[in-house]
């Protein structure tokens, strides 16, 4: 059974920084690309990043370039997101997602984790 | 603004059949495939359509997914009231290099 298990959201100050992790199990990790989805309260979905299976690509959006870092530890299982220069906006909570075969869009998803960014 | 356009919410009664629409551009659902979850109160969302059409193991039947196009939609046959959710369709845009979601339509069971 596919199991993600998100941790280290919660309270943090405008300009500051939070690393999410994600441990995954039940699957081949080092197989699959892997992404971080949000959610912010009482909104849709906003796709943030996406790995590919090696680490070898990422990809993220317009709003977190340069401020996010995406990465991953095969040798872990786990998938990694490092934010840093944290806005009010960036409010939600974080899924992390694995991708189906031969693609980079989720299958399966965590059960999120939440960030506040809050003075 | 998201990238796909899906209409705010659709409603139906019990056993009615009803569909939500996805509309897209070139750069997303009319060169790659589409997606659509199920996102239950207070739960993450779950995989309902993978490849325009296809039903993980799991997902009823009465789930079911077309495209054509830049185009997409869902249909749900014999409608339950365990069937309200928000549903969002998704496809990778090649135009952002990322994943395109729609905002999302809210299912009602009258």
């Amino acid at each position: 059974e596919v199991q993600l298990v998100e941790s280290g959201g919660g309270l943090v100050q405008p300009g500051g920084s939070l690393r999410l992790s994600c441990a995954a199990s039940g699957f081949t990790f080092s197989s699959y690309a892997m992404s971080w989805v949000r959610q912010a309260p009482g909104k849709g979905l906003e796709w943030v990043s996406t790995i590919s299976d090696s680490g070898g690509s990422t990809y993220y959006a317009d709003s977190v370039k340069g401020r996010f870092t995406i990465s991953r530890d095969n040798s872990k299982n786990t998938l990694y997101l490092q934010m840093n220069s944290l806005r009010a906006e960036d409010t939600a909570v974080y899924y992390c997602a694995k991708s189906g075969g031969g693609t980079y869009i989720s299958d399966y998803w965590g059960q999120g984790t939440l960030v506040t960014v809050s003075s | 603004q998201s990238v796909l356009t899906q209409p705010p919410s659709a409603s139906g009664t019990p056993g009615q059949r009803v569909t939500i629409s996805c509309s897209g551009s070139s750069s997303n659902i009319g060169r790659n495939y589409v997606y659509w979850y199920q996102q239950l109160p207070g739960t993450a969302p779950k995989l309902l359509i993978y490849r325009n059409s296809q039903r993980p193991s799991g997902v009823p039947d009465r789930f079911s997914g077309s495209k054509s196009g830049t185009s997409a939609s869902l249909a749900i046959s014999g409608l339950r009231s365990e069937d309200e959710a928000d549903y969002y369709c998704a496809a990778w845009d090649d135009s952002l290099s990322g994943v395109a979601f729609g905002g999302g339509s809210k299912l009602t069971v009258l």
